[in-house]
């Protein structure tokens, strides 16, 4: 079965300071890796993916994330965190193997303190 | 401009009620889904249809019910079955069955109880 864990639950960082969003999954085959944010009373809004190739994906508005297949790890990371990037960021993987359903971490909320 | 909308935005359901939740989409897509999110848990699939007039179950399809007699047009009821509705109802479409599309989403319908 499929699984995503984000660790933490809250991630506070001071703006202009690099941030980072932990994200590690569990599949039985190759994965198909997402991320998502989302803003209050909104719906998902799609960052980026990685499906094959270089092991770091850049997405929408300055993030990126770096793929490890060893560590089972997705995490997302931008260089200098803005205090309008605070919300709710969600993994999301799909296993190829694995047939039609997404399935999300629980999210982990960011605080840009400014 | 091309996207989901999902009505209504808030919506009140009284016991014993059934209640129908609202998703139309003009992206051309095959492949729609309909999600609860709950405090602290992710995103949980409710049921998913790839093409016009299928839909298979998700993981608490239990308590609800869908259709899907247009492409566009993907409508949840909640029963009265479902005894604890009060969540927050995300909508998504994705062109096709295929892995590796990312989804796109509505901005949700917040259900309570009176």
């Amino acid at each position: 079965a499929q699984s995503v864990a984000q660790p933490e639950d809250q991630v506070n960082v001071a703006e202009g300071n690099p941030l980072t969003v932990k994200c590690t999954y569990s599949v039985s085959g190759n994965p198909y890796l997402f991320w998502y944010v989302q803003y209050p009373n909104r719906g998902l809004q799609f960052l980026l993916k990685y499906i094959t190739g270089d092991n770091l994906v850049k997405g929408s508005y300055g993030f990126e994330a770096e793929f490890n297949k060893s560590q089972t790890s997705f995490h997302l990371k931008k260089p200098s965190a803005l205090v309008s990037d605070s919300a709710l960021y969600f993994c999301a993987v799909r296993d190829i193997n694995y047939g039609q359903n997404f399935v999300f971490g629980p999210g982990t909320r960011l605080s840009v303190l400014p | 401009d091309g996207g989901i909308t999902q009505s209504p935005k808030y919506l009140f359901r009284k016991e014993g009620q059934n209640v129908t939740l609202s998703c139309e989409q003009n992206l051309n897509h095959d492949a729609m889904y309909w999600y609860r999110q709950d405090p602290g848990q992710g995103l949980r699939l409710i049921y998913y249809s790839q093409i016009v007039n299928d839909f298979q179950k998700g993981d608490i399809a239990e308590g609800y019910s869908v259709s899907r007699e247009k492409k566009e047009s993907f409508p949840l009821t909640v029963t009265s079955a479902q005894k604890n509705p009060t969540a927050f109802y995300l909508c998504a479409s994705s062109i096709d069955g295929g892995s590796w599309q990312p989804q796109h989403f509505g901005d949700g319908t917040r259900l309570s109880i009176l």
